[in-house]
C-alpha cells in the first residue's frame, strides 16, 4: 500500500485566494482526520470523518474552511479565503478504528500564504 | 485544555545513552499511543497502551503508563543518531469522542 496520499506537498498562495488540500486516505480504512501542525499551537485536530461522514468538526477555526469526503478514497479540505494566519503544515491521518488505534499520517501539505 | 504535555521539551543525549521522554494528561483515557515526527515529515506510530496495560515494549522502546498519576513515560534505551526526532504523546480521553489529542511534543537530538 502506498500509503496516505496528500497533495499538494507545497502552497504557496496570496491572501484572499482559495486553497484545496487533497487526501487518499489507505484503502479500508474508515477513519479520516485533519490536523494542522504549528510552532505555537502544536499539532491540532480539525474535523475527522468515520465512513465518509464529518463526526467532529469542533476544531475548524472558522466558517473559511471546510472539509468534505464524498467517497472512501478521497478528502478535500479546503479555505476560501486563506490568510497568513493559514499558514502551517496540514495533515491528513487515517485508521481503522479512531482513537482507539493506530493512525497513518500524510506527509503533510506546508502551506504558506502571503 | 485536555493536551497532553510532555517533559521535557528538548533532550541532547550521546549516541548509546537512553533517553526518557514523560507525558502528562488530565482525564481519563481509553488508551494512550507514542508517535514519532522526523523533521519535515508526518507522524509514525510508535506504540499503543491501554489504559489496563503498565508497561509495553517494542524494541529499544519500553512504555509506561500510570494512571493514577495520569502519567506515561517513553524510554529508548541505546539510542542512535536516527532516533533524532520529535516525540508526541496522544490520548483517547475517555468520552472524547474517539480521537486522539496530541501532547506538545519532545525534541530528542542523540549526537555521534
Amino acid at each position: 500500500d502506498a500509503g496516505v496520499i496528500q497533495s499538494p506537498r507545497h502552497e504557496v498562495t496570496e491572501m484572499g485566494q482559495e486553497v484545496t488540500l487533497r487526501c487518499k486516505p489507505i484503502s479500508g480504512h474508515d477513519y479520516l482526520f485533519w490536523y494542522r501542525q504549528t510552532m505555537m499551537r502544536g499539532l491540532e485536530l480539525l474535523i475527522y470523518f468515520n465512513n465518509n461522514v464529518p463526526i467532529d468538526d469542533s476544531g475548524m477555526p472558522e466558517d473559511r474552511f471546510s472539509a468534505k469526503m464524498p467517497n472512501a478514497s478521497f478528502s478535500t479540505l479546503k479555505i476560501q479565503p486563506s490568510e497568513p494566519r493559514d499558514s502551517a503544515v496540514y495533515f491528513c491521518a487515517s485508521s481503522l478504528a479512531g482513537g482507539r488505534g493506530e493512525q497513518f499520517f500524510g506527509p503533510g501539505t506546508r502551506l504558506t500564504v502571503l | 485544555s485536555q493536551q497532553g504535555e510532555e517533559d521535557p521539551q528538548a533532550l541532547s543525549i550521546q549516541e548509546g545513552e537512553n533517553a526518557t521522554m514523560n507525558c502528562s494528561y488530565k482525564t481519563s483515557i481509553n488508551n494512550l499511543q507514542w508517535y514519532r515526527q522526523n523533521s519535515g515529515r508526518g507522524l509514525v506510530h510508535l506504540i499503543l497502551i491501554r489504559s489496563n496495560e503498565r508497561e509495553k515494549h517494542s524494541g529499544r522502546l519500553r512504555v509506561t503508563l500510570d494512571t493514577s498519576k495520569k502519567s506515561s513515560s517513553l524510554l529508548i534505551t541505546a539510542s542512535r543518531a536516527a532516533d533524532t526526532a520529535s516525540y508526541f504523546c496522544a490520548t483517547d480521553f475517555t468520552g472524547g469522542g474517539n480521537k486522539l489529542t496530541f501532547g506538545t511534543g519532545t525534541q530528542l537530538k542523540v549526537e555521534l
